[in-house]
């Protein structure tokens, strides 16, 4: 159980583009989801809080109009990264917290890479 | 802010043998949690162990434990009879008990297991 899925597992795109990432809670309910980013060979950043049926909470240094963060249901949780460029190339990793677990538990996403040309 | 500081890049140890990851924190919390993640090649990140630091008692998961000092800040990562899955990044993270969920992580420790 407590298996979370995103979806796509990577993506190249070209700059300027929009790219869409999705995290699923497939066995539970989340009513909170965590997105990180990981640069290659460095520790996962938090970028973002997201609570379902409210606004994202972002990280500082964290631009939310380029980052948009959409939590309509309690088992998905979507990443918009708008109008890509290659600085934003990397790991993009999500995490998902099981509706009344009390927080000790949270469980990770395998991951998406973005690749921006 | 809480920082998390994982002093050793890598680290290598034999197939059987014992190696300890070392973490250390700084915080003015006195609840909190804190814990070991290992992500392999496949970049899951895999719970190993967690400690809660109101638990005096180092938590122990099969050949997996920890050193965990509070006063401190201390919070180290023993594998015992280390096999060759164990290679992977060791990640040390720490956890607010009354801020939010979010997990703070460390920069990481990359392990080589040797046969």
């Amino acid at each position: 159980g407590a298996v979370v899925s995103q979806h796509p597992s990577w993506v190249i795109c070209k700059s300027g583009t929009s790219v869409k990432i999705e995290c699923r809670s497939l066995d539970f309910q989340a009513t909170t989801m965590f997105w990180y980013r990981q640069f290659p060979k460095q520790s996962l950043m938090l970028m973002a809080t997201s609570n379902e049926g409210s606004k994202a909470t972002y990280e500082q240094g964290v631009e939310k109009d380029k980052f948009l963060i959409n939590h309509a249901s309690l088992t998905l949780s979507t990443l918009t990264v708008t109008s890509a460029h290659p600085e934003d190339s990397s790991f993009y990793i999500c995490s998902a917290r099981p509706l009344g677990s009390g927080g000790n538990e949270q469980f990770f996403g395998p991951g998406t890479r973005l690749t921006v040309l | 802010a809480q920082t998390v500081t994982q002093s050793q890049p890598e680290m290598s140890v034999q197939e059987a043998e014992t190696v300890t990851l070392s973490c250390t924190y700084d915080t003015s919390e006195s609840d909190y949690y804190l814990f070991w993640y290992k992500q392999p090649p496949s970049r899951q990140m895999i719970l190993v162990i967690r400690q809660e630091a109101y638990k005096q008692q180092n938590a122990t998961e099969n050949r997996f434990s920890v050193n965990f000092q509070k006063a401190a800040k201390s919070f180290s990562l023993k594998i015992s009879d280390s096999q060759l899955g164990d290679a992977a990044m060791y990640f040390c993270a720490y956890r607010s008990a009354n801020s939010g969920y979010a997990l703070n992580f460390g920069k990481g420790t990359s392990l080589l297991v040797t046969p």
